[in-house]
């Protein structure tokens, strides 16, 4: 199984900070890594596809790179309802696996 | 719009059998893959299995042995049913639809199951 690894855990913001949270995956997942947000008691919600994709409603200043195994889920100028859970999940192969998540908190 | 909405049982007894069903509006079962994950305090999320828009399944072999994934496309209705339940498997069930790439666009609010004697 592919095991993905976000760090850190938690990262204590102040808004207008950009940010960034790391998902490495133990094996190559090519581009096939998407990344959720999921806000306390919330469903996860889709925010960036393809690693790099921006998704129809998610704002600009969040974006995605990598590809392979290193992934990079950027916020440009937190704002204060970013404050979530951030997940990473791979598509690429069977068991779609998830992270463990990053913790957005306000500093 | 797309919807998708989980229903079942807040509480399931040790070694019982968990049913939960997803009802979808808004998109056809027959043109996208139905995926299941659950979020338990152990493991965080986790993929369960899919339902294929042709009607196959694929389950992850954590669950493989105690999992089925099963739908009725004239109600717009999947279904999960998980067999010799653990407290372990405490957690929120959540049914999400799939796309090609295999992300999740659409998620379900989600059912809290808890396994409790």
């Amino acid at each position: 199984d592919v095991v993905l690894t976000q760090s850190p855990a938690t990262l204590s913001v102040t808004p207008g900070e950009r940010i960034s949270l790391s998902c490495r995956a133990s094996e190559s997942v090519d581009t096939y890594l998407h990344w959720y947000q999921q806000k306390p008691n919330e469903s996860p919600r889709l925010l960036i596809k393809y690693a790099s994709q921006s998704i129809s409603g998610t704002p600009s200043r969040f974006s995605g790179s990598g590809s392979g195994t290193d992934f990079t889920l950027s916020i440009n100028g937190v704002e204060l309802e970013d404050l979530s859970n951030y997940h990473c999940q791979q598509g690429n192969s069977l068991p779609f696996t998830f992270g463990s998540g990053t913790k957005l908190e306000i500093k | 719009q797309v919807q998708l909405k989980e229903t079942g049982p807040g509480l399931v007894q040790p070694t019982q059998t968990l049913s939960i069903t997803c009802t979808v509006s808004g998109f056809s079962l027959t043109s996208y893959y139905m995926q299941w994950v659950r979020q338990t305090p152990g493991k965080g999320l986790e993929w369960m299995g899919f339902i294929r828009s042709g009607g196959s399944t694929e389950y992850n072999s954590e669950f493989k042995s105690r999992l089925s994934i099963s739908r009725d496309t004239s109600k717009n209705q999947v279904f999960l049913k998980m067999k010799s339940l653990k407290i372990e498997d405490t957690g929120v069930y959540y049914c999400a639809r799939g796309n090609s790439g295999n992300y999740f666009d659409y998620w379900g609010q989600g059912v809290m199951v808890t396994v409790s004697s």
